[in-house]
């Protein structure tokens, strides 16, 4: 079966730095997601990684390593705006995306 | 710029009614349209997904259809609602063909069934 794993929550400092991890078995790969979801919203896309290595965009980065199923997203300078779920999500060989079930990251002044 | 519409915002059915929730989207055409729920704490579950006019995939059995009677609109359906129903039902668009990146989501309806 295809599955991903993320811890269910997280707890982190005003401007500190937080590290969410990933790791999926899936049916192929074509790209590995991160979306921010706030209580009661929709998910909107933070990034996108198809080759290993590091993306970084302002205050986040994502990281892959396709050899060990594995991903994280890494937030820094914190902000009490970051309080979200942060989801992971895998596009697998038939072009569809697996999602895990998110991780609630709860920051604290 | 492309939006994406979905109403109603919240909906609260008793057990055994029909629901139909909508979904449209602007500013692109023949879309890949898709219709997630995501139960309380749960990740998103695929329901449908459509890549054109007519054209409905049904990811998961249930007593939940869908239909794409226009190029930019998604309509998810019930004729008889279940207590399991409930949940957060995320309509979601991307860009047509095999390469496209990622999706894009509506406000969401949050469904209450009772």
């Amino acid at each position: 079966g295809q599955n991903i794993d993320q811890p269910t929550e997280m707890t982190a400092t005003e401007g500190a730095i937080v590290q969410i991890n990933c790791t999926y078995q899936t049916s192929g790969f074509n790209g590995l997601f991160w979306y921010q979801q706030h209580a009661g919203e929709a998910p909107t896309f933070l990034s996108y990684n198809v080759l290993d290595g590091l993306e970084e965009k302002g205050r986040f980065s994502s990281f892959l390593s396709r050899s060990k199923g594995y991903s994280y997203l890494l937030l820094k300078e914190l902000q009490m705006k970051d309080s979200a779920s942060y989801l992971c999500a895998v596009r697998d060989s038939n072009y569809q995306l697996i999602w895990g079930a998110g991780t609630k990251l709860i920051i604290k002044p | 710029s492309q939006t994406i519409h979905q109403w109603p915002a919240t909906l609260v059915q008793p057990v055994g009614s029909p629901l139909s929730l909508e979904c449209t989207v602007e500013g692109t055409s023949n879309p890949n349209l898709y219709w997630y729920r995501q139960a309380a704490g749960r990740g998103l579950q695929l329901l449908f997904y459509s890549v054109g006019i007519g054209q409905i995939s049904s990811e998961v059995p249930q007593n939940l259809s869908a239909s794409r009677p226009q190029d930019r609109q998604f309509i998810l359906s019930s004729k008889k609602l279940l207590l399991s129903d409930s949940g957060f039902y995320l309509c979601a668009w991307s860009a047509p063909g095999a390469s496209h990146l990622e999706q894009y989501f509506g406000p969401g309806t949050r469904l209450t069934v009772t």
